[in-house]
């Protein structure tokens, strides 16, 4: 039963490779959202989407390439990894149209660490 | 734009004490502010948000927040603190459109000793 899934929970390996991070959520929610949690523990907003549609896109390198086959999926892929990558990637959901739409819900993360 | 300003990166109380963490925002347009707590290799959890109504906001776990537009503040508090209480905790705004990214503070590391 839950909410928001992300597979792999741990992801090591060397620069220069391509990887893929999944998110599910069960929820029924219309928008999905991709946050950085880096080193320092600092949280950033990286996409979001509604409805299978972009809309925030904040300046991350074009390596990082969100892809939502339906609402409620949102993967992020990462091709020619770096060092700087290494960080805890969080998914996260919320719904629309109502007050509870303010409020976001998220993965348990996936810890990426590049070498 | 929108920011959060977290005051004190590491908070240390014993258990039984109250625990005040500090949250100022800054905003252009009437706020929606959030806490979220982060138990170590954990997702964030929601404590409270306040969207606008009552400005006294009660949470999960006994905690409690006041939205205070003079002072631009929106502090969390729990009357006696738990050892389990020991998490990071983050402030969050947003502009309260649905679909908008949340933005975070640092966070504040709270430690709680026996």
């Amino acid at each position: 039963d839950t909410a928001v899934s992300q597979t792999p929970k741990y992801l090591v390996t060397q620069m220069g490779n391509d990887k893929s991070i999944k998110c599910e959520q069960n929820l029924g929610h219309d928008t999905m959202y991709w946050y950085k949690q880096d080193s320092k523990k600092f949280l950033k907003i990286m996409f979001s989407y509604n409805n299978k549609e972009l809309i925030i896109n904040e300046t991350v390198p074009n390596r990082f390439s969100p892809k939502s086959p339906d609402k409620a999926h949102l993967n992020l892929h990462i091709n020619s990894l770096e060092l700087g990558d290494s960080a805890v990637y969080f998914c996260a959901s919320s719904p629309l149209g109502t007050l509870s739409s303010y409020e976001q819900y998220f993965g348990p993360g996936t810890r990426l660490t590049v070498t | 734009a929108q920011s959060v300003t977290q005051l004190g990166s590491h908070v240390s109380v014993s258990e039984g004490a109250l625990v005040l963490l500090r949250c100022n925002y800054s905003s252009s347009v009437p706020p929606y502010l959030f806490w979220y707590v982060q138990y170590p290799n954990q997702g964030l959890q929601l404590l409270l948000k306040y969207t606008s109504a009552a400005t006294l906001v009660k949470g999960i776990n006994g905690f409690e927040a006041e939205f205070k537009k003079s002072e631009t503040s929106f502090h969390l508090t729990k009357p006696s603190a738990h050892m389990s209480d020991a998490a990071e905790y983050f402030c969050a705004v947003s502009e309260g459109q649905a679909g908008t990214a949340l933005i975070f503070g640092k966070g504040t590391t709270l430690s709680v000793s026996s």
